[in-house]
């Protein structure tokens, strides 16, 4: 079993729509939660992180943290074309030493 | 503009001819670091480095080598290559006070061993 598991998708929503992209994990260490953003060539961009459970929004994101399920999610409101991508979650215990990525769900935001 | 540039972005070569791709990052950050991203496995870790001289072994560090001299250079050294080695490369970079999400990416670089 993996360490942290996400839907590949692809997940094709209408312009507008909220997008839910979730990811569970097993390893009960986790603490510090991302989100990164990868479009097609080009490298991942960190959109959002978190430390432990609860809430984070900025703009148009939501990131939700629900350690006691072990479940992350990052929510998309009024998606936009430009929202067209692979989405990645991570976790790691605390420390630069070992960052668990999942392996990414593609969205495609149909205009 | 703040940039983590890979070199080359693109590299056929054969197996056991020694190959070095190079990261270089101009945000004076002191956390370096770098994976490989297959289909299905997601991005994994091969090494990372804390500062100059200070490196250590991530998930996937066997038939890599890694040397930080300088804070900006961060080069990634396949001694001899082998076809399991062909993949999509990515460095990061972050900074101390950043230590624990890799902040900035580099744009790839697509291995293929023949």
């Amino acid at each position: 079993q993996k360490e942290v598991e996400q839907d590949p998708g692809p997940l094709s929503v209408p312009e507008g729509a909220i997008v839910s992209l979730n990811c569970t994990y097993s390893n009960s260490a986790f603490q510090y939660f991302m989100w990164y953003r990868q479009y097609s060539r080009k490298g991942p961009e960190l959109l959002m992180y978190t430390y432990s459970s609860g809430n984070k929004e900025d703009g148009r994101f939501t990131a939700q943290v629900d350690k006691s399920s072990k479940y992350i999610s990052l929510f998309i409101r009024d998606s936009q074309p430009s929202d067209s991508a692979t989405y990645l979650c991570a976790m790691n215990s605390g420390g630069y030493q070992k960052v668990t990525f999942g392996t990414g769900t593609k969205l495609q935001v149909i205009p | 503009e703040a940039q983590v540039t890979q070199n080359p972005r693109y590299l056929i070569t054969v197996t056991g001819k020694k190959l070095t791709v190079t990261c270089s990052q101009n945000m004076n950050h002191e956390y370096m670091s770098w994976y490989r991203q297959d289909p299905g496995l997601g991005l994994r870790q091969i090494y990372y480095s804390m500062n100059v001289e200070v490196t250590d072994k991530g998930d996937v560090p066997e038939g890599y080598k890694v040397s930080r001299k300088e804070k900006r250079n961060f080069p990634l050294i396949l001694e001899s290559p082998s076809p399991n080695q062909t993949s999509l490369y990515f460095c990061a970079s972050s900074s101390f006070a950043d230590s624990n999400q890799p902040q900035h990416f580099g744009d790839g670089t697509r291995l293929s061993i023949l």
